[in-house]
């Protein structure tokens, strides 16, 4: 079956530094989600990419979509203690019906 | 907008009981809704597709005889756990879909933490 691999799984960086999280799925996608989880709280929505190479931005954040529509990428500018939470990837399969869940990076910030 | 509740937020109950949670949107009709489990750390497990007004859609692995999924109506999918033992102790969380919206968007509930003794 599908398969969404996400790395890497834990990220420890101190206040300000770059933060990147990739996501590659075993068979091409239909379109990807990004999502963020804050400790003890549930998966809010961040965004979707359905287009080859598209690249999005939402202030520091920075997402792309990979030509193949089988890699993803969410990339963090100057991190911010507010960013500290797991980034999940979760990319759709038409085909399957069902999105798949990749196992998250999980981001701490040290001030 | 957009918003997904859950109810109850965490429930504590005894082995051999069964526990039901409500997953309801509140402001869009969603056709479809899923079941996932997380465990500690981990990501979401996707447990079932639920579809309003048929039956569910189970992942491989779940059984349907122990995690019933009703799907009433367009607003309400409800997920019981029956004969609970402490293995099925878990985070469970739903998510829907607008059908008023051409996306795919996910709006996740809160979850219910599941405690089996």
């Amino acid at each position: 079956g599908q398969q969404v691999m996400q790395i890497p799984q834990y990220q420890h960086v101190q206040e300000g530094e770059d933060f990147t999280t990739y996501c590659n799925s075993s068979t091409t996608l239909s379109n990807i989600q990004w999502y963020k989880q804050r400790p003890g709280g549930h998966p809010v929505f961040l965004i979707q990419l359905v287009k080859s190479g598209e690249v999005k931005k939402q202030k520091r954040l920075t997402f792309q979509f990979g030509e193949a529509k089988k890699n993803s990428s969410l990339h963090i500018t100057a991190t911010q203690t507010t960013d500290v939470g797991t980034y999940f990837c979760a990319g759709l399969n038409t085909n399957a019906g069902k999105s798949t869940f990749g196992d998250g990076t999980t981001l701490t910030v040290k001030p | 907008g957009a918003v997904v509740s859950q109810h109850p937020s965490w429930v504590i109950c005894k082995s051999g009981t069964s526990v039901k949670i409500e997953c309801r949107s509140l402001d869009f009709q969603a056709t479809t809704m899923f079941w996932y489990r997380q465990f500690p750390k981990q990501s979401l497990m996707l447990m079932a597709t639920s579809n309003e007004g048929s039956k569910a859609t189970y992942e491989q692995g779940v059984e349907k005889d122990k995690f019933l999924i009703n799907h009433a109506s367009l607003t309400l999918s409800t997920l019981t756990v029956t004969s609970a033992h402490p293995e099925d102790s878990s985070f469970y969380i739903c998510s829907a879909r607008d059908a008023g919206q051409r996306t795919d968007t996910q709006y996740f509930g809160p979850g219910t933490r599941l405690t089996v003794l």
